[in-house]
């Protein structure tokens, strides 16, 4: 058991430029969460995956943002035409069917300029 | 309008003393959860309250959900330095898959 991993750890960008997340949750848990953290707030929740299903958006995922998880294992967050206010941590968690404790990756830390 | 409150927001105590930290919320949730995060860290799993009267306790923090109130408490017994984090209390929305985070409490526990 490796934990929750995250890539990049950090990035910075442009705006107006596309950025791509990859999220690889725990081998054995099935369900999948993205959130997004600024300075100061808690976590805001995005969306749910359960396996490859998106069960639940988040009215923050704009249209500028979409999240995959093909195969029911890592996740890809993507926000396109980046704005300064995309700026946060996009924290990534997963968890059991059955068990309630998420477990959180170590985050990546967007910079919009 | 779904709410999770915290209260107090910042929290600086001496070693040694005892503190509650209070998670309200407005929705309906039967589970409610507590996490632990230091500077620049992710989140850490503290606490799973799936039941109203749950209570939980973990070395000198306990925490307990009463769903009626809508209120959580995360007490602090005997505080130390390395308690120093910000703590965050999160319910689910009954039905769906979202979760709701309060803002934090930043606890500084002074030597």
């Amino acid at each position: 058991d490796t934990g929750v991993s995250q890539d990049p750890r950090h990035k910075i960008t442009k705006r107006g430029q596309n950025v791509t997340f990859r999220c690889d949750p725990i081998s054995e848990h099935n369900r999948l969460y993205w959130y997004r953290q600024t300075l100061g707030q808690g976590p805001e929740f995005l969306t749910y995956f359960q396996n490859e299903a998106q069960l639940e958006k988040s009215r923050l995922l704009s249209d500028r943002f979409s999240a995959e998880r093909p195969k029911g294992s890592f996740s890809t967050l993507e926000i396109q035409r980046t704005e300064q206010g995309d700026s946060a941590m996009y924290l990534c968690a997963s968890s059991r069917s059955g068990a309630e404790t998420q477990y959180f990756g170590p985050g990546t830390r967007l910079l919009v300029l | 309008e779904l709410k999770v409150e915290q209260n107090p927001l910042f929290l600086s105590m001496q070693e040694g003393k005892n503190y509650t930290i209070y998670c309200n919320y407005s929705t309906t949730s039967d589970r409610l959860y507590w996490y632990r995060q230091d500077p620049g860290k992710s989140l850490e799993s503290l606490f799973v309250l799936l039941s109203n009267g749950a209570v939980k306790q973990e070395g000198r923090l306990m925490a307990s959900l009463d769903t009626k109130a809508r209120l959580s408490t995360l007490h602090i017994t005997a505080a130390v330095h390395d308690l120093s984090a910000t703590y965050f209390c999160a319910v689910d929305i009954a039905g769906t898959y979202k979760y709701i985070f309060g803002t934090g409490t930043r606890l500084k526990v002074l030597a």
